[in-house]
């Protein structure tokens, strides 16, 4: 366990549904990530909060809909998906202040 | 910009072999510099890091050294162990008012017994 939890580990989901991922960490840190991992591709940036503002959104497809309520929880609600959104979500958090990221283990996305 | 760039695996090798995965960067600034590692199944976890140059990193018998001059973080072991099978991913950080970190593609080691 890293501190940084995140639920649920698998989902499997179709292209009409509307689901929602979790992220929750306690570790005190004031910023929060979300990640896509892909086959083969660098991990990508998706949205960042710092202070539960998003400071970021890497031209991400509106089917995905951040949400941060406070700084220990991140949500990514999801969409009418496309197939080619299966992948892993990783959520992170971190200080503001200081390097390095605290990583969750990660939703492993599967859109049919 | 910013960008990360390691070699390209799947990297295998017998217990016991010594270990090099390539790591080389650009970056605008003095960023600090990561290497993470994924388990089957995991999320990433903090492997090392360094934040200036010279400094070297070290963790479970891993170490990488910051060298400016190359733009280079190599990661390097001198015996790994079938437990040392994982992704390894290169990253950067610029720290501006939160933490963005760029990553490598992953190189993917597979040690055989």
């Amino acid at each position: 366990e890293t501190g940084v939890t995140q639920t649920p580990r698998h989902l499997v989901m179709g292209m009409t549904n509307k689901k929602s991922l979790k992220c929750e960490q306690h570790l005190g840190h004031n910023a929060m990530y979300w990640y896509k991992q892909s086959a083969k591709k660098p991990l990508e940036l998706m949205f960042v909060y710092s202070l539960e503002e998003r400071v970021e959104n890497n031209s991400v497809p509106s089917r995905f809909s951040p949400e941060c309520p406070n700084s220990s929880h991140l949500f990514l609600h999801l969409h009418t998906l496309q197939p080619e959104d299966s992948a892993l979500y990783l959520c992170a958090s971190s200080h503001r202040d200081s390097y390095g990221y605290t990583f969750g283990s990660g939703t492993r996305l599967t859109v049919v | 910009g910013n960008s990360v760039t390691q070699m390209e695996g799947p990297v295998t090798l017998s217990e016991e072999a010594f270990l090099t995965i390539n790591c080389t960067y650009t970056a605008t600034g003095y960023p600090s510099l990561f290497w993470y590692v994924q388990y089957p199944g995991e999320g990433l976890q903090l492997l090392l890091k360094a934040t200036k140059a010279d400094d070297k990193g070290s963790n479970k018998g891993f170490e990488a050294t910051y060298r400016k001059e190359t733009t280079s973080f190599h990661l390097e072991k001198g015996s790994v162990q079938v437990s040392d099978s994982a992704v390894y991913f290169c990253a950067l950080s610029t720290k501006n008012n939160f933490n963005k970190f760029y990553f490598g593609s992953g190189t993917k080691l597979n040690v055989k017994p």
